[in-house]
């Protein structure tokens, strides 16, 4: 079973600037995260689908950042503009739903490095 | 809101030691707590899911318990290896809220 893609695996820009990450969950997996993971600390969670629905984006900075997930598989997480605190790696899980019994699977990260 | 902490932050072994990694959190009223395993550069591999209504969980040389009154959770390490150096992270489900801990660095020895 093939395992949550992340691409690019690293991203060097210089604030103000826009990027985007792109994540690919486990086949058949309905619920897809995005963490951010300072480093040196835990992951947080950003914001959560289920399907191609939002269950939560409480922590997401909306101002700055906004993510999709169209068609319910797919997802783009999306910066603009960085900052120089948004240097972190940007972590995406998937689980088959949001159950309280469901594990979650996450993909390598990208690393973004804002200068 | 949720306070997940992990203690200690760094924990160095010599091989075949047994080791427990301890995790505690303010709020009672979760649906689960999970450990992940976390390799430099690497994503968080799942280890053991503990259910609310469940005490303990047990994968081969590890085994997770769950004390939901007091808060706390621990992960037993059985005999180590060099193989499981890597930082350990708890989080629990709050809600529809997932709160990770900062941590703890294991260094086994050879």
């Amino acid at each position: 079973e093939a395992g949550v893609a992340q691409s690019p695996r690293y991203k060097i820009i210089e604030k103000r600037q826009s990027v985007a990450f792109w994540c690919n969950p486990i086949s058949g997996h309905a619920t897809l995260y995005w963490y951010q993971q300072i480093l040196g600390q835990g992951p947080k969670l950003l914001i959560q689908f289920q399907n191609n629905g939002v269950v939560d984006d409480s922590q997401l900075p909306k101002d700055r950042f906004s993510a999709e997930r169209l068609k319910g598989v797919d997802s783009t997480l999306k910066i603009q503009p960085a900052k120089l605190e948004d240097s972190a790696v940007y972590l995406c899980a998937s689980s088959l739903d949001r159950g309280r019994w469901r594990e979650q699977y996450f993909g390598p990260g990208t690393r973004l490095t804002v200068t | 809101k949720q306070e997940v902490t992990q203690i200690p932050a760094a924990l160095s072994v010599p091989e075949g030691e047994n080791l427990v990694l301890n995790c505690s959190f303010t709020d009672s009223a979760i649906y689960n707590l999970q450990w992940f395993r976390q390799d430099p550069g690497k994503g968080l591999t799942s280890l053991l899911l503990i259910q609310s209504s469940q005490r303990e969980q047990t994968s081969g040389r590890l085994n997770a318990s769950l004390d939901k009154s007091s808060g706390r959770s621990t992960l037993y390490i059985a005999a180590s290896q060099p193989g499981d150096s890597a930082t350990y992270l708890c989080a629990v489900k709050l809600g529809n809220q997932f709160y990770f801990g900062t941590g703890t660095s294991l260094t086994v020895i050879p």
